[in-house]
């Protein structure tokens, strides 16, 4: 079993939709991080969590210490967000473990 | 804004050849790390390396790989001999110390 699940393995949505990825691990973690990967390969940290709730634009994340469970929120969806997201935990070691990743597409 | 470069962007060898993979991690960052993806694949963890020397180290991280911060500034990844399953995408990233990781491009090596 992956110590770190994602749901759904792809998406797809209309322009405009709110969209939910979830996240799910199994180890006991000191952060978790949420990556986007461009089609062209590129990662961009989008945002590393390890309480509670954080806001950037039209993105949200969240997570639950004790559920061991973060979701990645989507607010107005654009094309421009298709990509591949990707949930990440630090455990208790200097080792990031990755999730199989999320693509999202989103039509006009 | 600063980035963490790599170089080569794409870099293709024959089996059994050594390649050496380069990354300009960002300056004031104290933790360096390598992955790499295998096509259609998840991103996995190689190495990581703090204060000069290897923190933490992968199971596919073996003997045939090596880092380096050589000059203070650059941090590569060695591979002794290529074999045809090294080929992939490889991302260098860098952190100040618990802070988000900032990848850099990556580097596509082909191994035929």
């Amino acid at each position: 079993k992956n110590e770190v699940e994602q749901s759904p393995q792809n998406l797809t949505a209309q322009e405009g939709e709110f969209i939910t990825i979830n996240c799910s691990y199994s180890v006991g973690i000191s952060a978790l991080h949420w990556l986007q990967q461009h089609p062209g390969g590129g990662i961009v940290s989008l945002f590393m969590l390890s309480s509670g709730k954080k806001k950037h634009g039209r993105l949200i994340a969240t997570i639950n210490i004790q559920e061991k469970h973060s979701s990645l929120h989507i607010t107005a969806s654009h094309p421009r967000d298709s990509a591949v997201y990707i949930c990440a935990v630090f455990g208790n070691t200097d080792k990031l473990i990755f999730g199989t990743g999320t693509r999202l597409q989103v039509f006009p | 804004e600063p980035e963490v470069t790599q170089t080569p962007s794409h870099q293709v060898t024959q089996m059994g050849q050594e390649v050496i993979l380069r990354c300009v991690p960002i300056s004031n960052h104290l933790y360096f790390y390598w992955y790499r993806q295998i096509l259609g694949q998840k991103v996995e963890f190689l190495v990581s390396f703090y204060n000069n020397e290897i923190s933490e180290k992968s199971e596919i991280f073996d003997d045939q790989f090596s880092v380096e911060r050589p000059d203070g500034s650059n941090f590569t990844l060695k591979i002794r001999s290529t074999k045809l399953e090294d080929s992939a995408m490889y991302f260098c990233a860098s952190i100040l110390e618990g802070g988000e990781q900032f990848f850099g491009p990556g580097t596509r090596l082909t191994v035929l």
